[in-house]
């Protein structure tokens, strides 16, 4: 196991189009996290999973925005209707326990034509 | 609502000088870690260390220290010695622990551009 693996690194889409990214964590790794990192910024909290509970959901930009871990091992984060804002780097973090070091990809290049 | 506050957007010092840069926070939680985060280029984020909000000792890990004063609610990062290869952005970042030992996600600053100059 090499790391947080995300695909695809990157994505180009027309406007008003639905895109889903993929994040696998580390295995064994119970916690999964999403953020958006647009340029110039640190990166913003999106969402999280404790195995494959969403434990938070509020902070999701839109009701656009869902993700999904349903076996508890890797998870997709999806963006409907995609709008020129959403245009921006996603990265997905895992790590073993709550307070652990989280580990994170290389992230997914969203850009919204 | 955590916040984290970077003053720094850039930084440029020569290789093998100290550089230290500075983060500070806001957050009514009493319990909580913070970390300093490196994104080289390649823009995968790296931990560089960690501090836990009830240790009163300052982290360290090879050439990077921390000056950790929680009363002042401030977390700098001091890099010795600094090499080429410590070119990068650096994100300070917080989390808040829960009394049932969870944890949300990181709350990030926006970061400074730390260039080394050969």
């Amino acid at each position: 196991d090499t790391g947080v693996s995300q695909n695809p690194r990157h994505k180009i889409t027309k406007r008003g189009q639905n895109v889903t990214f993929r994040c696998d964590p580390i295995s064994e790794h119970n916690r999964l996290y999403w953020y958006r990192q647009t340029l110039g910024q640190g990166p913003e909290f999106l969402t999280y999973f404790q195995n494959e509970a969403q434990l938070e959901k509020s902070r999701l930009l839109s009701d656009r925005f869902s993700a999904e871990r349903p076996k508890g091992s890797f998870s997709t984060l999806e963006i409907q209707r995609t709008e020129q804002g959403d245009s921006a780097m996603y990265l997905c973090a895992s790590s073993l326990r709550p307070n652990t070091e989280a580990f994170f990809g290389q992230g997914t290049r969203l850009t919204v034509v | 609502a955590q916040t984290v506050t970077q003053s720094q957007p850039e930084m440029s010092v020569q290789e093998a000088e100290t550089v230290t840069l500075s983060c500070t926070y806001d957050t009514s939680e009493n319990n909580y870690y913070l970390f300093w985060y490196k994104q080289p280029p390649s823009r995968q984020m790296i931990l560089v260390i960690r501090q836990e909000a009830y240790k009163q000792q300052n982290a360290t890990e090879n050439r990077f220290s921390v000056n950790f004063q929680k009363a002042a609610k401030s977390f700098s990062l001091k890099i010795s010695d600094s090499q080429l290869g410590d070119t990068a952005m650096y994100f300070c970042a917080f989390m808040g622990v829960y009394s049932g030992g969870g944890a949300d996600g990181l709350t990030f600053g926006k970061g400074t551009h730390l260039i080394i100059q050969p």
